[in-house]
C-alpha cells in the first residue's frame, strides 16, 4: 500500500532552470494538495485540486503552476527556479469526509542556487 | 492575522512524564475541524488526532489526547507518558468549512524527550 508518492526525493536546480515535480496516490481520493515548508513558518498551501479538472490557488502560489494529470497524479511545475523556491515539497490527499486527515507523501527537497 | 497560532517554538519533557503543546485558532466558522501532526528527524507527516468543532468530547488516541476549549479557541494537544520516539516537530492545523477544505498549519513546536 503505497500511498502517496513523491518524486524526485531531493534537487538542486540553477535560477531559471525548470522541473516538475511528480505525485501520485493510490487511495482514490477526490482531493490533492501541494504544500511547501519552510523553517519557522509551517506548511503552506501553493495549490490544491479538490477533484479530478479542477484546480485553485493556494495562499502561495506565484511561480508554480499546476496539473492534475487524472484522480491520480498531480504534477507541480517550477518553470523559472528562483532561490526564494528552496523549500520542501509536499504533496497530499484526502477523502471527502469532513475530518478526514491529509495523507502526506514522504517530500521533495528543493535547492536552487 | 494568523489562523493557527503555536506560541511554544521548543519545548523539552523527561521520558515518562506528560507534556502539553499549546494551540489557538481563530475562525469565525462554526464547523471546523483540528487536526496534530507529528513531523519526525526523518521528514514524514503523520496524523495524530483529530477534533471536530461539534464534538462534546475532547478526542483521544492512545497517549495522545486533544484538550478542547472552544470558548478560548485553544486545541491543546496532550502526550502522556513521553517516550525517546515522541522526540519531533508537531503542528496543529485548521480546516475550515469550504469548497476544498485545505488545511491551515501552525509554526510548529519542536518537542525534545529527555532520557
Amino acid at each position: 500500500n503505497a500511498g502517496v508518492t513523491q518524486t524526485p526525493k531531493f534537487q538542486v536546480l540553477k535560477t531559471g532552470q525548470s522541473m516538475t515535480l511528480q505525485c501520485a496516490q493510490d487511495m482514490n481520493h477526490n482531493s490533492m494538495y501541494w504544500y511547501r515548508q519552510d523553517p519557522g513558518m509551517g506548511l503552506r498551501l501553493i495549490y490544491y485540486s479538490a477533484s479530478e479538472g479542477t484546480t485553485d490557488k493556494g495562499e502561495v502560489p506565484n511561480g508554480y503552476n499546476v496539473s492534475r494529470l487524472n484522480k491520480r497524479e498531480f504534477s507541480l511545475r517550477l518553470e523559472s527556479a528562483a532561490p526564494s523556491q528552496t523549500s520542501v515539497y509536499f504533496c497530499a490527499s484526502r477523502s471527502g469526509g469532513v475530518n478526514s486527515p491529509l495523507h502526506f507523501g514522504n517530500g521533495t527537497r528543493l535547492t536552487v542556487t | 492575522a494568523q489562523k493557527i497560532t503555536q506560541t511554544q517554538p521548543g519545548m523539552f519533557v523527561q521520558e515518562k512524564e506528560a507534556v502539553t503543546l499549546d494551540c489557538t485558532y481563530d475562525t469565525s466558522d462554526p464547523s471546523y475541524g483540528l487536526f496534530w501532526y507529528k513531523q519526525p528527524s526523518s521528514g514524514e507527516m503523520i496524523f495524530l488526532i483529530y477534533q471536530g468543532s461539534y464534538d462534546q468530547q475532547n478526542a483521544t488516541e492512545g497517549r495522545y489526547s486533544l484538550n478542547f476549549q472552544k470558548a478560548r479557541k485553544s486545541a491543546n494537544l496532550v502526550i502522556s507518558a513521553s517516550q525517546l520516539g515522541d522526540s519531533a516537530m508537531y503542528f496543529c492545523a485548521m480546516r475550515e468549512s469550504g469548497s476544498a477544505r485545505q488545511l491551515t498549519f501552525g509554526s510548529g513546536t519542536q518537542l525534545t524527550v529527555l532520557p
